[in-house]
């Protein structure tokens, strides 16, 4: 089956406590991107990658990392989290060209909490 | 970052009935997607409509698109329960391959 997978679903960690969300997809997809979604803003893009070794900054980069060694991976790191990353985060994947030329597929959703 | 804003923000209707919701832009698109959220889950793809386009159906979806007002509206005909859910509009504008999303729309359905 065609997905994006997300690990882990749901966290609860404090401050400063370094973490990191896996991001997979099985589809082949060379565009990936993270988002987090909090309530009255919406989604607001973090990283996404156009294919491996090439990523770029989205909207809210501040206390992220990310990384694209494999087509399939992109994970999230969040070096020293803090209450105000408290989100929750989509990993999404599309085909070559992003979402220029076509949809994005998201994961199901990873619920972060920072104490 | 710009981004499409929804209209209205809420929207309680009867099973049965027709859903619209409009979504606005402020600059130049390549094209514009909706999207569906149910409760927590993730974002489903709907339909993706091209600056080109004016409308295109999809089962019970209708999008139209008009590029000089900077418009969109999804129609949801003959709504079901199942189809409550957040909807969001999502633009990606032109020289730049980001898709920016709106706020949301909450529709709810009444069996």
């Amino acid at each position: 089956e065609a997905q994006v997978t997300q690990n882990p679903r749901y966290l609860i960690t404090v401050t400063g406590k370094k973490l990191t969300v896996t991001c997979s997809q099985n589809m082949n997809h060379e565009y990936m991107s993270w988002y987090r979604q909090d309530p009255g803003l919406g989604l607001r893009q973090i990283y996404y990658s156009m294919n491996v070794e090439v990523t770029d900054k989205g909207d809210v980069p501040e206390g992220y990392k990310v990384s694209r060694k494999e087509k399939r991976n992109f994970p999230l790191i969040l070096e020293s989290p803090s209450p105000n990353q408290t989100s929750l985060y989509f990993c999404a994947s599309s085909l070559a060209g992003g979402p220029g030329t076509g949809e994005l597929f998201f994961g199901e959703g990873s619920r972060l909490t920072v104490l | 970052s710009q981004q499409g804003e929804e209209d209205p923000q809420a929207l309680s209707i009867q099973e049965g009935e027709n859903a619209t919701m409009n979504c606005s832009y402020k600059t130049s698109i390549n094209n514009l997607q909706w999207y569906r959220q149910n409760s927590g889950r993730g974002l489903v793809h709907l339909i993706l409509i091209r600056s080109n386009e004016r409308e295109k159906h999809s089962g019970r979806l209708r999008v139209t698109l008009d590029t000089s007002k900077k418009s969109s509206s999804l129609l949801i005909t003959a709504s079901r329960a199942a189809d409550t859910a957040s909807y969001f509009c999502a633009t990606v504008f032109y020289g730049n391959n980001r898709l920016a999303f709106g706020k949301g729309n909450q529709v709810v359905v009444i069996p």
